[in-house]
């Protein structure tokens, strides 16, 4: 069975650093692109960016591009997203999702990390 | 751009419900389907225009192609009320903002 479990609920501080992470399990980790999604009242769903763990390419939106970063470690099959600077806009809801083999959707997601950003 | 429409869908169990999403360019057949439930992460119902993702009932049928999809939920039953959101894969991924199926 596919699994992808994240991590906890964050609380943070502007300026703060933060690394979230996104445990996968039940499929070949390495031969699957693997990326977050952003949710908010606001915005909706948005994609940051999808990594394939095998050879650490990276795609990033636009929109995220040098906001954050993302990585993934094949050896212990973990996704990860990190902020350097976090802001108060970075509160949201944050998905790991798992790329389809055709790569047009995201056809598993983890259960979603809680960021909030105080100013 | 995709946009969805109605913002809103208020039925009944056991009715039909149609759910459209427009793109404002050719997307071929690179459209998905995704449900959400408060408090859930969104499912993957429908993959490249029309495929059913694994395990989604076959009241769920997506179509369309270029820039004019549909998703139809042939008899609606309680648990299918929810939001639901297109996603199309071009150059990027973009989502469109959804669309609430109440009762």
């Amino acid at each position: 069975e596919v699994q992808l479990v994240q991590s906890g609920t964050e609380v943070k501080k502007a300026g703060e650093s933060l690394k979230i992470s996104c445990k996968g399990s039940g499929y070949s980790f390495s031969r699957y692109w693997i990326g977050w999604v952003r949710q908010t009242p606001g915005r909706g769903l948005e994609w940051m960016g999808i990594t394939y763990p095998d050879d650490s390419d990276i795609r990033y939106s636009p929109t995220f591009q040098g906001h954050v970063t993302i990585s993934a470690d094949k050896y212990i099959t973990t996704a990860y997203l990190q902020w350097s600077s976090l802001k108060a806009s970075d509160t949201a809801m944050y998905y790991c999702v798992r790329v389809d083999p055709d790569g047009s959707a995201f056809d598993f997601w983890g259960q979603g990390t809680m960021v909030s950003v105080s100013s | 751009v995709l946009t969805q429409s109605p913002a809103t869908l208020s039925l009944s169990p056991g009715e039909r419900a149609t759910l459209s999403c427009r793109a404002s360019q050719s997307v071929k057949t690179y459209l998905a389907w995704y449900q959400q439930k408060p408090g859930q992460a969104p499912r993957l119902l429908i993959y490249d225009a029309s495929r059913r993702a694994t395990g989604i009932p076959a009241r769920f049928s997506g179509s369309g192609s270029g820039t004019d999809f549909t998703l139809t939920i042939t008899s609606l039953e309680p648990e299918d009320f929810a939001v639901y959101y297109c996603q199309q894969r071009t150059q990027w991924y973009t989502f469109g903002q959804g669309t609430k199926l109440d009762i």
